[in-house]
């Protein structure tokens, strides 16, 4: 079975400087995809930015970017400018490339990431 | 267009209750996932269903089920509510064959069982 782990349960940091968020994950399948997810308190998930495991460049998304190291199982977000509207709480999530009809998603414990102004 | 929409958005019950929870996912969108999210925890999977069958199931027991109408709006039921059912329910939907491109989530219904 597939896991997911985020190993820091908080994190902080000041507005306008940068943050990297933590997630290790553990798979057999050699392909798959990965997500982070955003939840402000309005409670809704927010996609942030997903990595496809079988491409080798870094996903980024304006001031979000990942770090894919496929062969160590980590994949850790980078938050670049941090905003007040930063502060959330966000997850690492995994799923299987090929899943038949069932493609649902593992998600890590979380990390609330606060942004001091 | 409107994102998923999730009613009611809190709700509390007694042991023992039962309870319906409902999601309208996003227009065409055809697969609708639960998740079950116990405070201070990630989303758990429960159920998914596409084209108004189940296609995936988690672990949980069998007081949980769902069903999936022509609509394809979803409803999720639980009987015989225990206190650890107390959490926050969310749902997922996504376009055929893009779930890939990860999922568009509605905002919950919270529930409280005491």
């Amino acid at each position: 079975a597939q896991t997911v782990t985020q190993s820091q349960p908080e994190m902080s940091v000041q507005e306008a400087e940068t943050v990297t968020l933590s997630c290790t994950y553990d798979t057999s399948e050699s392909d798959y995809y990965l997500f982070w997810y955003k939840q402000p308190p309005s409670r809704q998930m927010i996609l942030v930015i997903r990595q496809e495991a079988y491409k080798q460049q870094n996903a980024t998304e304006n001031r979000f970017s990942v770090n894919f190291q496929k062969a160590a199982k980590s994949f850790s977000l980078k938050i670049s400018d941090s905003q007040l509207g930063d502060a959330a709480m966000y997850f690492c999530a995994y799923r299987k490339l090929y899943t038949g009809a069932n493609s649902k998603l593992t998600f890590g414990k979380g990390i609330t990431l606060s942004v001091r102004p | 267009d409107a994102g998923v929409t999730q009613s009611p958005t809190h709700l509390i019950k007694t042991r023992g209750q039962q309870v319906t929870l409902r999601c309208s996912p996003i227009s065409g969108h055809k697969s609708v996932s639960w998740y079950q999210q116990v405070l201070g925890q990630g989303p758990q999977f429960i159920f998914q269903y596409y084209e108004k069958e189940e296609r995936g199931r988690g672990n949980f027991p069998d007081r949980f089920s769902a069903r999936q109408f022509p609509n394809y709006s979803s409803e999720l039921n639980v009987n015989a509510l225990l206190l650890g059912d107390s959490a926050l329910y969310l749902c997922a939907s996504s376009y055929p064959g893009q779930g890939a491109y990860g999922y568009t989530f509605g905002s919950g219904t919270r529930l409280t069982v005491v």
